[in-house]
């Protein structure tokens, strides 16, 4: 099956630093990747897409500044929340779109296990 | 703006009995239906997709799509408490768009 991996899975820093979040597709290639965060009791929120070699997509309300995506290769993505703060405490998913096989599931994505961000 | 709507629940069954999830969404252009089940402090897993109206059964989970009425559910038979979890329904539009909207969940607890 597609496994997608991220790193770290949990991860406290202080207010005013950069923390960078990486999102690996182990088996596949993936030309595209998605960034969520979720509030606990919430549902996902999409914050941005991320296409291999070009720049991210971003949600509306998504700071591009803030929350750097890197997509350099087909395997792998990266987030950095800059200067981060207590209310960018929350937990980072991300997902990867797997092309392979059944046609009718070419577009299922699959979701990393997450990132615990917590900010002092 | 798209919208996909669960009662949040928690939705509370005996151990052995049928759980019923649903969802409604706004798009009536949507194509795509999926159900991913996510436990407390994990990220969403992808339990099953459905395209066509009509119901699909993947051993104890049927989903059921009634485009009419802009409706999905999740039967989930022989409900264990291992199944105790959020459930989250994402709906996905049609014209080449891969961009699932996700509800916001429904808890499910099943007691033995």
């Amino acid at each position: 099956g597609a496994v997608v991996s991220q790193h770290p899975s949990r991860v406290i820093c202080k207010s005013g630093t950069s923390v960078k979040i990486e999102c690996r597709s182990l088996d596949f290639q993936a030309t595209t990747m998605f960034w969520y965060r979720q509030f606990p009791k919430q549902s996902l929120m999409l914050m941005a897409t991320s296409n291999e070699g070009s720049k991210a997509t971003y949600e509306q309300g998504v700071e591009k500044d803030k929350f750097l995506i890197n997509h350099a290769s087909l395997t792998l993505s990266t987030l950095t929340v800059t200067s981060a703060h207590p209310e960018d405490s929350s937990f980072y998913i991300c997902s990867a779109r797997d092309h392979r096989g059944d046609p009718d599931a070419s577009y299922e994505q699959y979701f990393g296990p997450g990132t615990r961000l917590t900010v002092t | 703006q798209k919208e996909v709507e669960q009662n949040s629940g928690p939705l509370s069954v005996p151990e052995g009995a049928i759980a019923s999830l649903n969802c409604t969404y706004s798009d009536r252009g949507s194509q795509s239906f999926f159900w991913y089940r996510q436990y407390s402090g994990k990220s969403p897993e992808l339990i099953m997709f459905i395209y066509s109206n009509g119901d699909k059964e993947d051993g104890r989970f049927t989903a059921q799509l009634n485009k009419a009425s802009q409706y999905v559910s999740l039967l989930i038979r022989d409900s264990q408490p291992s199944d105790s979890a959020t459930y989250l329904c994402a709906v996905r539009g049609g014209g080449g768009s891969y961009i699932p909207t996700f509800g916001r969940g429904t808890s499910l607890i099943v007691h033995p």
